[in-house]
């Protein structure tokens, strides 16, 4: 039969814009949780972290949003730019130095 | 630093055939991590080293995979005999103690069994 891919859910921006990219994390036991872009061609590339004692943390047009209660994380990039373009990977840290990343997201912004 | 280097970037296999994948980690990471991207299972932990030695391998997918890492500056991941279902990206990537910057990926090397 025919193989089926991982589909990877698109969030369309147009240039300007701000994106909020979401993710779903399984382990309530988690303590520490990475965002990653992965840009075609070339591996994962850390963004901006949050440990589990914390709710809100901000780097440079990014800013992460931890939710324990409901074991949300939502990746905001402000004033979204073409090179933003990439597939976004929230992962946690099951364990210890393990960390579990999700299925990611594809960012596309038009310019 | 150059990063964490991996080699080679591309690698094209006859089925049957031994396959070896190198990395360099980042110098003075004590934790190595050997991944498999595609586009079915997306990102997938095979193996982790710490201090050189293997600590989980639950994820190597079966005994055609072995990985080893002879020192802290070197980790190889063979697979043999290769498969066609073998063909995706392989990534190392590398951390520290704390792993506060989680880990560093190398450009990965992208692998095909014909």
């Amino acid at each position: 039969g025919e193989s089926v891919g991982l589909h990877l859910p698109t969030l369309s921006v147009q240039e300007g814009d701000n994106s909020i990219i979401n993710c779903a994390y399984s382990n309530s036991a988690s303590d520490y949780f990475i965002w990653y872009k992965q840009e075609s061609g070339k591996g994962p590339q850390f963004i901006i972290d949050i440990r589990s004692n914390m709710d809100k943390r901000q780097g440079q047009r990014v800013t992460v949003l931890l939710n324990k209660t409901v074991k949300h994380l939502s990746l905001q990039i402000a004033a979204t730019q073409p090179g933003d373009s990439a597939v976004y990977f929230c992962a946690e840290k099951s364990g210890f130095q393990k960390l579990v990343f999700g299925t990611g997201t594809r960012l596309l912004v038009s310019p | 630093d150059a990063g964490v280097i991996q080699s080679p970037r591309h690698e094209v296999t006859e089925m049957g055939q031994e396959v070896t994948l190198r990395c360099k980690p980042i110098s003075g990471h004590d934790y190595l991590f050997w991944y498999r991207q595609t586009m079915m299972r997306g990102l997938e932990l095979l193996i982790y080293f710490n201090n050189n030695v293997p600590i989980d391998d639950s994820g190597m997918p079966e005994d055609r995979f072995s990985a080893k890492m002879p020192n802290a500056s070197f980790s190889t991941l063979k697979i043999q005999p290769s498969e066609p279902r073998d063909s995706a990206v392989y990534f190392c990537a590398s951390s520290n103690r704390d792993g506060g910057y989680g880990y560093t990926f190398g450009s990965g090397t992208r692998l095909t069994v014909v």
